[in-house]
């Protein structure tokens, strides 16, 4: 059973629109993390935190913002969306411990038309 | 720049067959882990080494950290089709509070 849930699974929406890509984990883990993935590729980190009102940019700039008000919660949003966006975005989280692995989840596939 | 090359990126073997995987970096890291993701999935945690030379298996897989903690590989005995997937090293610093994930190899066993 996931401990860590992404909405929508799938979502297609037009050019210029805003989304929010939901990410919720119960495993109490302080750190969590946005990846972008295009398929069978890389993944590419635009977005992380280190806990509760601690957010950094990662390595890709992708025109999105992410908040983490609760530990549980951490959304990503998409302000002006664009088919360069479109790819699979993934969320993880992991314990504090500096060997700790990812848990990741299923993904949300996103096309931009 | 990326920290972390593995090789070969696409694989095609099959059923039977023996391989290996290599992930190559230039830089030192304090552990590495490798993740298989399966189509439509996250990916998800196989092994996490430490210790520059340790051997760890997970049944047919066999993984490997390099003496000196920059490389490490994955050799699978006996490739089964439902060890098809993207296999994908990631290294991570003491310092650090993230993982660096490698560019990732994509196996495909023919049954």
């Amino acid at each position: 059973e996931a401990d860590i849930y992404q909405t929508p699974r799938y979502l297609v929406i037009g050019t210029g629109k805003k989304i929010t890509l939901e990410c919720s984990q119960t495993m109490g883990h302080d750190k969590m993390y946005w990846y972008q993935q295009d398929p069978g590729m890389e993944l590419h980190l635009i977005h992380y935190s280190y806990g509760v009102n601690s957010t950094e940019k990662g390595d890709l700039s992708s025109e999105s913002t992410v908040s983490r008000i609760r530990t549980e919660h951490f959304p990503l949003t998409l302000e002006s969306a664009r088919p360069s966006h479109t790819s699979q975005y993934l969320c993880a989280s992991r314990k504090g411990s500096a060997g700790a692995g990812y848990t990741f989840g299923s993904g949300t596939r996103l096309t931009v038309v | 720049t990326q920290l972390l090359e593995q090789s070969p990126q696409f694989l095609s073997i099959q059923e039977g067959e023996n391989l290996t995987v290599y992930c190559n970096s230039s830089s030192v890291f304090s552990s590495l882990q490798w993740y298989r993701q399966e189509p439509g999935e996250g990916p998800v945690l196989l092994v996490t080494v430490v210790t520059g030379g340790e051997v760890k298996k997970l049944k047919r897989l066999t993984f490997q950290f390099g003496d000196a903690r920059k490389d490490s590989s994955l050799h699978i005995t006996a490739a089964q089709p439902g060890d098809t997937g993207l296999y994908l090293c990631a290294g991570g610093r003491n310092t650090g509070n993230q993982f660096y994930f490698g560019t990732g190899t994509s196996l495909t066993v023919i049954p």
